[in-house]
């Protein structure tokens, strides 16, 4: 089955800077990549996702990259802000399965 | 904006009691998900529904986990008994389809305390 690895566990940014998440993934069916983003004491909330014919989506500051032949994919925060310090899970899922699979998430801290 | 209804938000209960969580999906969807998130790690699926059919439960412990969507809609989680290692966050999520790219919609999850 599907298998995601996710890094780095915990990541410092100053406020500002730019954030990096990456994400591999394992099975080279898989089609569907989502990012949640989870605050404390909430549940997870989808943030942006990328299907496997598109190489690259943004939305304002979030942008997503996959690389389908290296099987990774990636979340980039630009001129990131306090509200982005957060639990940012990336997951994949594959044609006609109905499981996402998580990666077991980046603890995000922006520094003032 | 619609949301996934969970209740209740926080239970505290002692080991061997018995303990329920409650979901009631966005209206309309007819996939809904149990999931367990243990602190520090992320969300791990227990059951799948599709209305009322139970489409996954292979990672349900169904020694002491049960789990009912009796008319498709609203669904209850259930721990009987309960144990140390249960102690969790437990997430019902909801889809429009049954296919799993087209992303979830998570409620806000129980924190089950285990004492």
């Amino acid at each position: 089955g599907e298998n995601v690895e996710q890094h780095p566990s915990t990541l410092s940014v100053q406020e500002g800077d730019s954030a990096v998440i990456k994400c591999t993934y394992s099975d080279s069916a898989s089609n569907y990549f989502p990012w949640y983003k989870q605050e404390l004491g909430k549940g997870p909330q989808l943030i942006i996702d990328i299907r496997s014919n598109v190489g690259e989506k943004k939305d304002q500051r979030i942008a997503v990259t996959l690389n389908k032949t290296a099987k990774h994919f990636s979340l980039h925060i630009t001129e990131t802000q306090p509200e982005d310090s957060a639990v940012y899970f990336c997951a994949a899922t594959s044609p006609g399965d109905d499981k996402i699979i998580f990666g077991k998430g980046t603890r995000l801290h922006i520094l003032p | 904006e619609a949301e996934v209804a969970q209740s209740p938000r926080y239970k505290i209960t002692e080991k061997s009691q018995a303990v329920a969580f409650w979901c009631d999906p966005i209206s309309g969807h007819a996939t809904l998900y149990w999931y367990r998130q243990i602190l520090g790690q992320g969300p791990e699926l227990l059951v799948q529904f599709q209305d009322e059919s139970v489409v996954d439960d292979s990672q349900l412990p169904k020694d002491r986990f049960s789990a009912e969507r009796l008319k498709g809609v609203d669904s209850t989680l259930k721990i009987q008994p309960a144990e140390l290692g249960d102690s969790a966050m437990y997430l019902c999520a909801s889809s429009l389809l049954s296919s799993g790219d087209y992303g979830y919609t998570f409620g806000s999850g129980t924190r089950l305390t285990v004492v």
